[in-house]
């Protein structure tokens, strides 16, 4: 079947505009997790949604950074007023049921996004 | 807080020969140990797991990994290196359900 999709596989914006993020993911999975991929900071937990439960954000590095995940399946991410320090890769995942450790994440392409 | 420690950020090998990517964990508890491989432009593609049932995981691509508690390791291993296996490997531990993810190590194939 399909893997997880993101779109825009690229985004170049300018410094103070707002970005949005898409993620689609595996038909099925009740868990999907955001993470950043960057060059100083390596791979990095942003946030959780596990069914219908409170997303677990506490990996957003500022209130600039929001995320929603509507009807339990698409989810997209949100950072207002970019700053440069916000370019970076981001990178969906899903997994069939989250919450357990042995729970495989399977991972998109990601978004390559860069902060004139 | 649970951390992974890779050494290494390249690798370099010949064609052919043994390929070792290190990985050592820190952790309170039994942990779950990943690999991950990122081919250039791409996502993260799962090489191999350990849950506890076996401490030799064989995965994809003719990789393995052996859990040893006493080392707090998960080093990775293949026999023979291909030039497709060029790519960067990540080791992770789950804490809760989030990964934490090492740096990261370069594999450069020499022809």
């Amino acid at each position: 079947g399909a893997g997880v999709s993101q779109s825009p596989s690229n985004k170049v914006t300018e410094k103070g505009k707002d970005v949005e993020l898409r993620c689609d993911p595996i038909s099925g999975h009740t868990a999907l997790y955001w993470y950043r991929q960057s060059l100083g900071q390596g791979l990095e937990f942003l946030i959780y949604f596990q069914g219908n439960s409170a997303p677990d954000k506490s990996g957003l590095p500022s209130d600039r950074f929001s995320a929603e995940r509507t009807g339990g399946s698409v989810s997209t991410l949100t950072i207002q007023r970019t700053q440069q320090e916000d370019s970076a890769v981001y990178l969906c995942a899903s997994s069939p049921r989250g919450g357990i450790g042995t729970d495989t994440q399977y991972f998109g392409p990601g978004t390559r996004l860069t902060v004139l | 807080a649970q951390s992974v420690t890779q050494l290494g950020s390249h690798v370099s090998v010949s064609e052919g020969a043994l390929v070792l990517l290190r990985c050592n964990y820190s952790s309170s508890v039994p942990p779950y140990l990943f690999w991950y491989v990122q081919y250039p432009n791409q996502g993260l593609q799962l090489l191999l797991k350990y849950t506890s049932a076996a401490t030799l995981v064989k995965g994809i691509n003719g990789f393995e990994a052996e859990f040893k508690k006493s080392e707090t390791s998960f080093h990775l291993t293949k026999p023979s290196a291909h030039m497709s296996d060029a790519a960067e490997y990540f080791c992770a531990v789950t804490e809760n359900y989030q990964l934490i993810w090492g740096a990261g190590t370069k594999l450069i194939i020499k022809p």
